[in-house]
């Protein structure tokens, strides 16, 4: 079946403007995460969603990250004024239920000039 | 709060040898652990779960790991390398306290498999 899916592969922008990455989970699954990888600090967790709502938020790095959830499905990850150090792979991972295995998406490399 | 360690950031084996990447983990309750793997330009695939059945936990392409309590290790290995093991591997740790699974990962160890 389908996995985890997530757009554009890669995005290469300028210092300054907004950024809109997407995910589409697998198809059920009601939970869904954000995570950043970079090289200065590896992994990170970002957003917790079940459903709709983001009980957890804890993990984005400032005001200009923002994540919504549609439909229980498609979630967009947005990065207003862009900076340098927003460069790096943001992962998308979706799980059946809110304590089951998560499975990843290829993620979206994110440049920023 | 729950941490992990991963010793050694880079690891070679040879082909047919014995494959051992070392995690360590903190945590002040009883933890979830994870190992995945990520192949160049993919996203992180699960190699096996550690959730408080049997310690000696077996996964994916003949991988498998122990939990050990008393030394808050869960390291992975594999008895004979293939030259299709090279990439990075990523252990983690869950941090269920807010009732979800909330992945704390380590550095990452990238494992190279040379002939």
């Amino acid at each position: 079946g389908a996995g985890v899916s997530q757009s554009p592969s890669n995005k290469v922008t300028e210092k300054g403007k907004d950024v809109e990455l997407r995910c589409d989970p697998i198809s059920g699954h009601t939970a869904l995460y954000w995570y950043r990888q970079s090289l200065g600090q590896g992994l990170e967790f970002l957003i917790y969603f079940q459903g709709n709502s983001a009980p957890d938020k804890s993990g984005l790095p400032s005001d200009r990250f923002s994540a919504e959830r549609t439909g229980g499905s498609v979630s967009t990850l947005t990065i207003q004024r862009t900076q340098q150090e927003d460069s790096a792979v943001y992962l998308c991972a979706s799980s059946l239920l809110i304590q089951e295995t998560q499975y990843f998406g290829p993620g979206t490399r994110l440049l920023v000039l | 709060a729950q941490s992990v360690t991963q010793l050694g950031s880079h690891v070679s084996v040879s082909e047919g040898a014995l494959v051992l990447l070392r995690c360590n983990y903190s945590s002040s309750v009883p933890p979830y652990l994870f190992w995945y793997v990520q192949y160049p330009n993919q996203g992180l695939q699960l190699l096996l779960k550690y959730t408080s059945a049997a310690t000696l936990v077996k996964g994916i392409n003949g991988f498998e790991a122990e939990f050990k309590k008393s030394e808050t290790s869960f390291h992975l290995t594999k008895p004979s390398a293939h030259m299709s093991d090279a990439a990075e591997y990523f252990c983690a740790v869950s941090d269920q306290r807010g009732g979800y699974n909330k992945l704390i990962f380590g550095a990452g160890t990238r494992l190279a498999v040379h002939p």
